[in-house]
């Protein structure tokens, strides 16, 4: 079974701290995505990487930057958590192949984050 | 840009009535179609999901979906719910298109679906 770990559940920072969630997969997987699942507006895609070192802006990348060291792990930075930031932050990966696009992206649990 | 929205954003039926989510996409080009589930405290997990072939598709638990390209639609349906099924849905989709490589999604809103017992 392909594993999807996130460092925390729930997270409590403050404003102004830096954060970093941290995202770990199993199976060798490509690609690897940050998304962020708001009440009413589903998940929006933060971030993601195809590669190691490789990274693309997702649909709301502004305040967050990714960092991908190794291909197992995809870490997501908050420079200086805002109380906007408040949200439930989901990881997850997808093999590359050249019928990639059949593949399901697997996620992770979710961390809540609470910026007060 | 691109879009995918779910009409219903919350749902509550009585078990074994029928059940149908709708689910429309923007993008007019080649689309890959999912639906995901998330049960309370749960993973985000796949319910189903299309690419070709025969636009009727049949997930896990009796779910199953209907690509309908004239509509841009992919509902999903069950013929009987059960308490176990509530749970929040989301459908996705993913474009065929060079730039997309990694294989971006995208979501709908969700559907949050309470079943009542």
């Amino acid at each position: 079974d392909v594993k999807v770990t996130q460092s925390s559940r729930y997270l409590v920072k403050r404003t102004g701290e830096k954060v970093f969630l941290e995202c770990v997969q199993d199976m060798d997987h490509e690609n690897m995505f940050w998304y962020r699942q708001d009440p009413g507006l589903g998940l929006r895609l933060i971030y993601f990487s195809y590669d190691v070192k490789m990274k693309e802006k997702g649909d709301i990348p502004e305040g967050y930057s990714v960092s991908r060291e190794k291909k197992e792990r995809f870490s997501l930075i908050l420079e200086s958590a805002s109380t906007n930031q408040t949200s439930m932050y989901l990881c997850a990966s997808k093999s590359y192949s050249p019928r990639d696009r059949l593949y399901e992206q697997y996620f992770g649990p979710g961390t809540r984050l609470t910026v007060t | 840009a691109q879009s995918v929205s779910q009409h219903n954003h919350h749902v509550i039926l009585s078990e074994a009535a029928s059940l149908e989510l709708g689910c429309n996409y923007s993008y007019g080009g080649t689309v890959n179609l999912f639906w995901y589930v998330q049960y309370p405290g749960q993973h985000l997990q796949l319910l189903l999901k299309y690419f070709s072939g025969d636009p009727l598709v049949k997930g896990i638990k009796g779910f199953e979906a209907e690509f309908i390209k004239s509509k841009f639609s992919f509902n999903l349906r069950k013929p009987s719910v059960q308490w176990s099924d509530t749970a929040e849905y989301f459908c996705a989709v993913n474009e065929e298109a060079i730039y997309n490589q990694g294989g971006k999604l995208i979501f709908g809103q969700g559907t949050e679906l309470s079943v009542k017992p």
